[in-house]
């Protein structure tokens, strides 16, 4: 059964700084490797999406990067915003991490 | 605009009561999941289905039921709520370009 680990499971920062949430997986043979955002009280929404063929994906001020051969990614947060204050979760095959909750400080 | 669609977004209701959660998705997706999560934990997966006439078990043990008649509907049922089903339920489906999530239903059992 594929597991799924978020280190870590919470941070705090001030505005503007630059971070990384690391996932990591027991099973090299994924499926996609995608990361969401969830704001307390609500659904999840896709930031990115790694295809298994893929090695990163951006989006603005995000940057996901997936090594299968260590089994981890990341995430990548360009000067953070109190905006992004929210849990980030990834999902590699049907399980997800239980989450970084980030808290950026203004 | 969510893609996915759960009604009802809050539910509170009495212990043995009969309840559905209701899930439906108008993007002809095969995949659909249900996942529970409690306030401020991880999601666990508890049902999830591939396809018409198909549904599976996942990872934690639940007393809820689907099924899958239609491509579009995915409903879980619980034959009679207790108070350890008080959590927030999400519905979703997936393709090759991941996950698309429903916005939630909170249950609450009182």
């Amino acid at each position: 059964k594929q597991e799924v680990t978020q280190i870590p499971a919470a941070l705090s920062v001030p505005e503007g700084e630059n971070l990384v949430l690391n996932c990591s997986f027991t099973d090299s043979a994924i499926y996609n490797l995608q990361w969401f955002r969830q704001d307390p009280g609500k659904g999840l929404t896709s930031l990115l999406l790694i295809q298994s063929s893929q090695r990163e994906q951006t989006s603005g001020r995000l940057n996901a990067s997936l090594d299968k051969s260590s089994g981890r990614s990341t995430l990548y947060i360009a000067a953070s915003q109190p905006g992004d204050s929210a849990t980030y979760l990834c999902n590699n095959d049907m399980r997800f991490g239980a989450g970084t909750r980030l808290t950026v400080k203004p | 605009e969510a893609d996915i669609y759960q009604t009802p977004r809050y539910l509170v209701i009495g212990t043995g009561k009969k309840i559905t959660l209701e899930c439906s998705q108008t993007m002809g997706h095969d995949k659909m999941y249900w996942y529970q999560q409690d306030p401020g934990m991880e999601l666990h997966l508890i049902h999830y289905s591939y396809g018409v006439n198909s549904t599976e078990k996942g990872d934690l043990s639940s007393e809820s039921t689907v099924s899958r008649i239609r491509t579009e509907h995915f409903p879980l049922t619980l034959e009679s709520a207790r108070p350890s089903h008080t959590s927030q339920y999400l519905c979703a489906s997936r393709t090759g370009h991941g996950y698309t999530f429903g916005s939630g239903t909170r249950l609450t059992v009182v």
